[in-house]
């Protein structure tokens, strides 16, 4: 059974704040891993992913991975309230077609 | 601009009613899923298609059924709805070549009554 954990939340942080979402996954063969966000009613939509060890920066966010400890993470800078949301760890396996889901982290911006 | 459509947004069944949700992606993606949503429990894989005519069980099959008979298309059939299973489902498709993200449809809430 392939399995993808993270905290489920709520995780609540003031306006301005780091937020720091985690995840770890159970497959070693696993090769890519995506970050979605998904606001309440709506589909999840993606943030950004990540396939090499270290970090990966896109604007206020960053996805840090480490294959070796089967951790990746997302780092929100100066987080905003529309950054409310609950954020989908992913990962897809050794074929790469397949998708694997956690069950998200609620993330909650205080203005 | 890429998209993945459901055929309604939200829909009220009865028990023992046959049930059909429809998907349709124009990126000419070979992968397409279906999921459904619940609360506390995250997203889980019903079915999905690697291509046409093709389909494999996810982790909660039961219950339901599929057809793709056109890449673009993969339909969920439910044959005959339960109240368990009143839930959001989300279609999703992705391309087989290189690092491939799933885009989501916007969903169906279904409620069977």
């Amino acid at each position: 059974q392939k399995e993808v954990e993270q905290n489920s939340g709520p995780l609540s942080v003031p306006e301005g704040a780091i937020a720091s979402l985690n995840c770890t996954y159970s497959d070693r063969g696993s090769q890519s891993f995506f970050w979605y966000r998904q606001y309440s009613g709506k589909s999840p939509e993606l943030i950004m992913f990540i396939y090499s060890n270290g970090d990966k920066e896109d604007g206020r966010f960053t996805a840090q991975l480490n294959k070796a400890s089967q951790y990746v993470s997302l780092l929100i800078r100066d987080s905003q309230p529309s950054d409310s949301a609950t954020y989908l760890c992913a990962v897809n396996g050794w074929d790469g077609n397949q998708f694997y889901f956690g069950t998200g982290t609620s993330l909650t911006v205080i203005p | 601009d890429v998209k993945v459509t459901q055929s309604s947004r939200y829909l009220v069944k009865r028990t023992g009613e046959k049930v059909f949700l429809e998907c349709v992606q124009d990126m000419d993606h070979e992968n397409m899923f279906w999921y459904r949503q619940d609360p506390g429990l995250g997203l889980r894989l019903i079915y999905f298609s690697y291509d046409v005519k093709m389909k494999e069980k996810g982790d909660i099959p039961e219950g339901y059924s599929v057809s793709r008979e056109k890449k673009e298309r993969f339909s969920l059939i439910l044959e005959s709805a339960s109240t368990n299973q009143t839930s959001m489902y989300l279609c999703a498709s992705s391309d087989q070549r290189g690092v491939s993200e799933q885009f989501f449809g916007p969903g169906t809430r279904l409620t069977v009554l």
